[in-house]
């Protein structure tokens, strides 16, 4: 199992709102290490989406959003989009300066 | 253009040696980290570790630490991943990416990916 928790599966009709949790410890997001999100879409690389926490790299729409409190950090899309069906991943670092991932999230748009 | 790319598809049978690589251009490879991580077949994403080209600084993932070695050479901007011994389990999708530049520990450019397959 992942050290960060993320749901199996989200879904949302298009144009509603979605969120994907992910859940760390205190040796993690809860020791104030950032929160990052990647998009992957079928067949593809992963591609950042949010970055620190709630910070979008040029050219993701801004209908990508992100959250952290304590051990825990949170993505959200909005105005759900049929080209938004990808898997989600978040990341972060741990208190011995490596990275770690959460074990994914499939969003399905219905 | 800022780019990674990966070297291609690899066959190989239990027991052997392979070496896998990642060539940057674009951009000043010996300024920003570069990691590996692995996904196996329909699987998730799982960090294997990091190098900083410009003085081969490495981390590894407990995990992966002596199973693998990652390595790189400034001087063509190219990391590597390489195993002296596969196993069967080593079957998976490698990426590497680019990490330090939008922030500290996150991967702003991936590379296309390398599928190494041990049979």
């Amino acid at each position: 199992q992942s050290v960060l928790t993320q749901p199996p599966s989200v879904s949302g009709a298009p144009g509603q709102r979605v969120t994907i949790s992910c859940t760390g410890s205190s040796s993690n997001i809860g020791a104030a290490y950032d929160v990052h999100w990647y998009q992957q879409l079928p067949g593809t690389a992963p591609k950042l989406v949010i970055y620190s926490n709630n910070n979008r790299p040029s050219g993701v729409p801004d209908r990508f959003s992100g959250s952290k409190s304590d051990t825990s950090a949170s993505l959200a899309i909005t105005g759900l989009q049929a080209e938004d069906e990808a898997d989600y991943y978040c990341q972060s670092y741990d208190s011995s300066l490596r990275g770690v991932f959460g074990g994914g999230t499939k969003l399905t748009v219905l | 253009e800022v780019q990674l790319v990966q070297s291609g598809a690899e066959g190989r049978k239990p027991g052997e040696s392979l070496k896998i690589s990642c060539k940057g251009s674009g951009y000043s490879f010996t300024t920003y980290w570069i990691g590996w991580v692995r996904q196996t077949p329909g699987k998730g994403l799982e960090w294997m570790g990091i190098i900083y080209p410009g003085d081969s600084d490495t981390r590894y993932s407990p995990s992966f630490q002596g199973q693998v070695t990652i390595s790189a050479d400034k001087s063509i901007s190219t990391a590597y991943l390489q195993w002296s011994s596969l196993k069967a389990s080593d079957t998976a999708m490698y990426y590497c990416a680019r990490q330090g530049v939008v922030a500290a520990d996150a991967f702003d450019i991936w590379g296309q990916g390398t599928m190494v397959t041990v049979s």
